[in-house]
């Protein structure tokens, strides 16, 4: 069964590192998401993004985040200059039409920030 | 940001009998409402939608009910089997999705 799939399993950064996750999602999927969960909290949405553009973003979604899909099977979500409070889980979700479509989700970066 | 509520953060139940899972939202404006299930280490994995137009789905051992009136959604799942312990999270939607903060069910063999 196709799947999503996310690298690393878990980064390690120092606070005001660039850190990129990336995401492969599912090969006929039209649509891509990012998704963080920090430690006992809901998770949340960040950002969807459709045709090369991002359709949708949250108020966590800022200048420091930035989302790029460079080939036609990679989504990768780039975090500028890491801070403390970025330390979660980053899930990657795709979907083949919008939002009332299911969104398949990868098993997660643990993104920790020290 | 309430707009989900999951209360009753965890519930444990006997292999074979119900368990009720529910939802309550704020924002009139979600039209598609989903379950998902989440095991420790991986991502959440969807298991039931319904849409706003509808107030019962049923798909095998799980069925969604939704009362749009009292803003209110529940899963059932029976009989519960000790796979299906796991965290379960609702989400709503309007043009992305909100979650809840997550019910641990534990069943037990």
């Amino acid at each position: 069964e196709p799947e999503v799939t996310q690298t690393p399993s878990h980064q390690v950064t120092q606070m005001g590192q660039e850190v990129i996750l990336r995401c492969v999602p599912i090969s006929n999927h039209l649509y891509f998401y990012w998704y963080r969960q920090i430690l006992g909290q809901k998770v949340e949405f960040l950002v969807s993004f459709y045709n090369n553009e991002i359709s949708e973003k949250s108020e966590i979604f800022d200048d420091q985040f930035s989302v790029e899909r460079p080939d036609g099977s990679n989504f990768t979500l780039k975090i500028r200059s890491t801070k403390l409070e970025d330390s979660a889980m980053y899930f990657c979700a795709s979907s083949w039409t919008g939002y009332t479509d299911t969104q398949y989700f990868g098993p997660g970066t643990r993104l920790t920030v020290l | 940001d309430q707009q989900v509520k999951q209360n009753s953060p965890s519930l444990s139940v006997q292999e074979g009998r119900i368990s009720i899972l529910n939802c309550d939202y704020t924002n009139s404006m979600f039209d598609y409402f989903l379950w998902y299930k989440k095991y420790p280490a991986e991502g959440p994995t969807f298991l039931i939608s319904i849409s706003s137009i509808k107030d019962k789905n049923e798909d095998g051992r799980f069925t969604v009910f939704l009362n749009k009136s009292a803003k209110h959604l529940s899963l059932h799942i029976v009989p519960s089997q000790p796979g299906d312990s796991a965290v379960y999270f609702c989400a709503a939607s309007v043009n992305r999705l909100a979650f809840g903060k997550g019910n641990q069910v534990v069943v037990i063999p």
